[in-house]
């Protein structure tokens, strides 16, 4: 158990729905990172927040969005979904997070399904 | 842009013998390297971290070697067992990025008794 908590474990939704994924960080971590994993494009980093601001943004659609709150959980809304966003969604957590040195330590995901 | 390559075909060997999973990148010097290990339908789990200045990094029977002239990293898994069998990813950071990791795609590991 990494200590990070993902919610909720599997989504199944529609075609242009949105929907809320939700990630606690272990306690005392300050930065927060989600990932999207596909089958076609393995792990891919969406953006990263630390202490409740942006702090490095990957290939993230601008479809989705996210935000880190002053108690340090976080949430990625996903909007106008299509069936390509379907995949499992993973939060990470580290101390820091201004240099990648700091370990990561991952959630057990949220396994969005778009049918 | 920055590419990282691993064993895209899965790697079978027999207990007991060694694993070497190879990562290759391409248009980039990074600073360092991780290694991740993943279960199916879990999180990856941090392994090791080598620097550019380490040519090589051991726990247990894990061992990293990292060839920034070659642009190479080598895991190897010692007196490999089936428990071992999952898929291993390595990640490098993106430079004045944060936390930013990029990784591999995987490599899949299956250890046969």
């Amino acid at each position: 158990d990494s200590g990070v908590t993902q919610t909720p474990k599997h989504l199944i939704t529609a075609t242009g729905q949105r929907v809320t994924l939700r990630c606690s960080p272990r306690s005392g971590d300050l930065s927060v990172y989600w990932y999207q994993q596909s089958l076609d494009q393995g792990l891919q980093f969406l953006i990263q927040y630390y202490n409740g601001e942006e702090r490095a943004k990957g290939n993230i659609l601008e479809r989705f969005s996210a935000q880190q709150f002053p108690d340090l959980h976080s949430e990625l809304n996903l909007s106008s979904l299509e069936l390509g966003d379907s995949a499992l969604y993973f939060c990470a957590s580290s101390v820091g997070g201004r240099d990648s040195t700091d370990t990561q330590y991952f959630g057990p995901g949220t396994r969005l399904t778009v049918l | 842009s920055q590419k990282i390559e691993q064993n895209s075909e899965a790697l079978n060997i027999q207990e007991g013998k060694t694993a070497t999973l190879t990562c290759n990148y391409t248009n980039y010097s990074p600073a360092y390297l991780q290694w991740y290990r993943q279960d199916p339908g879990r999180g990856p789990v941090f392994l090791l971290l080598i620097r550019e200045n380490e040519k090589e990094k051991r726990k247990e029977r894990l061992k990293v070697t990292f060839d920034t002239t070659l642009k190479q990293s080598l895991f190897h898994i010692t007196a490999s067992q089936p428990a071992d069998s999952a898929t291993y990813l390595c990640a490098l950071p993106i430079y004045n990025q944060g936390g930013k990791l990029i990784f591999g795609q995987g490599t899949e590991l299956s250890v046969k008794p």
